[in-house]
């Protein structure tokens, strides 16, 4: 399997509890933030994305939050379910003449105990 | 639609060989990139392209190289593989390459260099 949950901080949440993920970014300019899931073996998915405008965007069992004060970003996960356990990437996309360039962040585990 | 592929799914090299990692997507998207990606270190562009016959560096192009001369196809070559290089590389596509485009991921090629 991947090797990519090697020395990645770990949070250990009970099935049903709410997640929260929480990511710091550096670039004060970068326009979106966005939030992946990645499952062992597999190339990661897009979950949720946030316009630097914005603090809260909702979709379905999930929460961006943006702090821009602190450069801060969370993703809460609603009644988290066995298989909502993955790596969860924040990323930023600080891109200059219009395109994007993603930069991301370390990740997160996310364990569902059942 | 097969959304992004990549082949092949591993690869062993010896220092100093060449090998083409083939990326290709079925989705009419203008915008393609490869990334790496080593434990705890998240992923890290290495090039991207806005279109065909248009590419560019991201943050860790050296010993990397890259063409497109379809919209569908965008190969990354490695012209003489060094142990650095062991990774899990994956390729990426949107639409259009703008900030809020989503990107869609391939399932990764794991390469070691021995």
């Amino acid at each position: 399997g991947e090797s990519v949950g090697l020395h990645l901080p770990t949070l250990s949440v009970q099935e049903g509890d709410n997640s929260i993920i929480n990511c710091a970014y550096s670039n004060s300019a970068s326009d979106y933030f966005i939030w992946y899931k990645q499952e062992s073996g597999k190339g990661p998915q897009f979950i949720i994305d946030i316009r630097s405008n914005m603090d809260k965007r909702q979709g379905q069992r999930v929460t961006v939050l943006l702090n821009k004060t602190v450069k801060h970003l969370s993703l809460q996960i609603a009644a988290t379910q066995p298989g909502d356990s993955a790596v969860y990437f924040c990323a930023e996309n600080g891109g200059t003449g219009g395109y994007q360039k993603v930069t991301f962040g370390t990740g997160t585990k996310l364990q569902v105990i059942p | 639609n097969a959304g992004v592929t990549q082949t092949p799914k591993f690869q062993v090299l010896k220092t100093g060989q060449s090998m083409t990692l083939q990326c290709a997507q079925d989705m009419n998207h203008e915008y393609m990139s490869w990334y790496r990606q080593d434990p705890g270190m998240g992923l890290r562009l290495i090039h991207y392209s806005v279109g065909a016959g248009i590419t560019d560096q991201g943050e860790v192009p050296n010993g990397y190289n890259v063409s497109r001369s379809t919209t569908e196809d965008f190969p990354l070559r490695l012209l003489s593989a060094a142990p650095s290089q062991t990774s899990v590389y994956f390729c990426a596509s949107s639409y259009l390459g703008r900030p809020g485009d989503t990107q869609y991921f391939g399932p990764g090629t794991r390469l070691t260099v021995l």
